[in-house]
C-alpha cells in the first residue's frame, strides 16, 4: 500500500535559520512526487514536481531533492512569510490516475 | 490564466441534508480530482473525472458522488450529510490526470 510520511510534524525556526523537511514514501512505482504549500483556510499551492532519483528543483529560498525512498525540502534563510504547512504527495504508476497520496504535512513557523 | 475556482466557499448544513459543490478547472485542463481535508485524516482522495467519465474513486461511501460536464466543470454531491462530513473540500485540475494538479481555494462545509 502506498504511504507517505512527513517529519517533523511541526518546526519552529528563527528567521534566517536554515533547515530541512523530510518526506518518506513507499510506492510500487513512482510516477511523480509533489510538494505543495498550504496557508490556513486556503487550497494547496503547487511548489515542485520531482520525477526521478537525483532530481533537484529550486525556487527562491526552497530546494527540493529526491532519492529512491525520500524527498527533502530545504529552506535556506527562511523569512516569516515562509510560515505555512508544507505537504508532500506521490503519484504511483501502479495506482489510478488523478490520485495523489498525501502526507500529513509539516507545519513551519518562522519567527522574526 | 485564471486558476481553479470553487463555489461556494462556505456552507453550513444540518445532518440529513444534501449538498452540491462546484469546481471550474483551469482552462484547457480536462482532469478534475476531488479531495476531502480534515485535521485528523489530512487530504484524502475522493474521485477523479476526465472527459465526463469517472476514472478513479477513493474509499468513500456511496453518499459521495460527482459528475463532470462537457466544459470540464465538475460538481460533487454529498447526500444524507453526517457530522463527520464537516471538512474542507478541495478540487484540483490537471491536463490529463497524470501530471501536476493545481488546487482551488476549497469549500468549507460545516454540518450541524
Amino acid at each position: 500500500e502506498d504511504q507517505v510520511t512527513q517529519s517533523p510534524e511541526a518546526l519552529r525556526l528563527q528567521e534566517g535559520e536554515s533547515s530541512s523537511l523530510n518526506c518518506s514514501y513507499t510506492v510500487s512505482g513512482l510516477r511523480g512526487l509533489f510538494w505543495y504549500r498550504q496557508d490556513p483556510g486556503k487550497g494547496p499551492e503547487f511548489l515542485f514536481t520531482l520525477y526521478s532519483a537525483g532530481e533537484e528543483k529550486e525556487k527562491e529560498r526552497l530546494k527540493a531533492t529526491l532519492t529512491k525512498k525520500e524527498s527533502f525540502l530545504h529552506i535556506t534563510a527562511p523569512k516569516p512569510e515562509d510560515s505555512a504547512t508544507y505537504l508532500c504527495a506521490v503519484q504511483d504508476y501502479g495506482g489510478s490516475q488523478g490520485n495523489l497520496i498525501f502526507g500529513k504535512g509539516t507545519k513551519l513557523s518562522v519567527k522574526p | 490564466k485564471a486558476g481553479v475556482t470553487q463555489t461556494p466557499r462556505y456552507l453550513i448544513k444540518t445532518r440529513g441534508q444534501q449538498v452540491t459543490l462546484s469546481c471550474s478547472p483551469i482552462s484547457g485542463h480536462r482532469s478534475v480530482s476531488w479531495y476531502q481535508q480534515t485535521p485528523g485524516q489530512g487530504l484524502q482522495f475522493l474521485f477523479e473525472y476526465f472527459s465526463e467519465t469517472q476514472r478513479n474513486k477513493g474509499n468513500f461511501p456511496g453518499r459521495f458522488s460527482g459528475r463532470q460536464f462537457s466544459n470540464s466543470r465538475s460538481e460533487m454531491n454529498v447526500s444524507t450529510l453526517e457530522l463527520g462530513d464537516s471538512a474542507l473540500y478541495l478540487c484540483a485540475s490537471s491536463l490529463g490526470g497524470q501530471d501536476t494538479q493545481y488546487f482551488g481555494p476549497g469549500t468549507r462545509l460545516t454540518v450541524l
